[in-house]
């Protein structure tokens, strides 16, 4: 089975600029979240779709990131404007049942953030 | 908030076991223990989760303390392709993973 697909893997962009990344999550899966990881943290949680409705979007900073599932299968991340602390790894995640049952969340490699 | 206390590094001989801890003193009743762990310029893949009973999978074994304030990761032989940074996360039902900073750990040939 594929896995959850994201691109690009790298972006390196300019303060104020915008950018998007793209998510596909493995095939059948209800559940897509969206995770940054800065540098030497844990991943931290941006939001979380079900099918195409947000569960949880408490830690999306949303004057600048927006992220929609239109059809409740891929998904897209953007960031306008950019800022500095923005800079990160991007990771896309995806389950097919509630966590509690199987424990299991996929991830993609992520894509890689610089600002300058 | 991870809720979850893990030292932030250890180290391992290679073919030699290890053992991760992790400490959830404040873990409820319904909280599952995830256990996550990330290679390096890779996004975190799941290793193994329990809710009372010690578990076993091909990757890991996890040993959950009685009063489930304390568990943990067992591996059997550490390989260099096990060093990563492991995560523990308790977690209830459905919620989002919420992640710390967790342990690096390194293996020496």
């Amino acid at each position: 089975e594929a896995g959850v697909a994201q691109s690009p893997r790298y972006k390196i962009i300019e303060k104020r600029q915008s950018v998007a990344f793209w998510c596909n999550p493995i095939s059948g899966h209800a559940t897509l979240y969206w995770y940054q990881q800065i540098l030497g943290q844990g991943p931290k949680l941006l939001i979380q779709f079900q099918n195409n409705g947000v569960v949880d979007d408490s830690q999306l900073p949303k004057d600048r990131f927006s992220a929609e599932r239109l059809k409740g299968v891929d998904s897209t991340l953007k960031i306008q404007p950019a800022k500095l602390e923005d800079s990160a790894v991007y990771l896309c995640a995806s389950s097919r049942l509630g966590l509690a049952a199987t424990g299991e969340l996929f991830f993609g490699e992520g894509s890689r953030l610089t600002v300058l | 908030d991870a809720k979850t206390t893990q030292p932030n590094s250890m180290e391992s001989n290679e073919e030699e076991p290890v053992h991760l801890p992790c400490n959830h003193s404040t873990i409820s009743g319904t909280d599952y223990i995830h256990w996550y762990r990330q290679l390096p310029s890779q996004g975190p893949e799941y290793v193994i989760h329990g809710l009372t009973s010690n578990v076993n999978n091909r990757m890991a074994s996890l040993a959950i303390a009685e009063d489930r304030k304390s568990s943990t990761l067992i591996l059997h032989r550490a390989t260099l392709r096990d060093a990563a940074v492991y995560y523990c996360i308790r977690n209830s039902g459905n919620t989002p993973l919420v992640f710390g900073k967790g342990t690096r750990l390194s293996v020496i040939a």
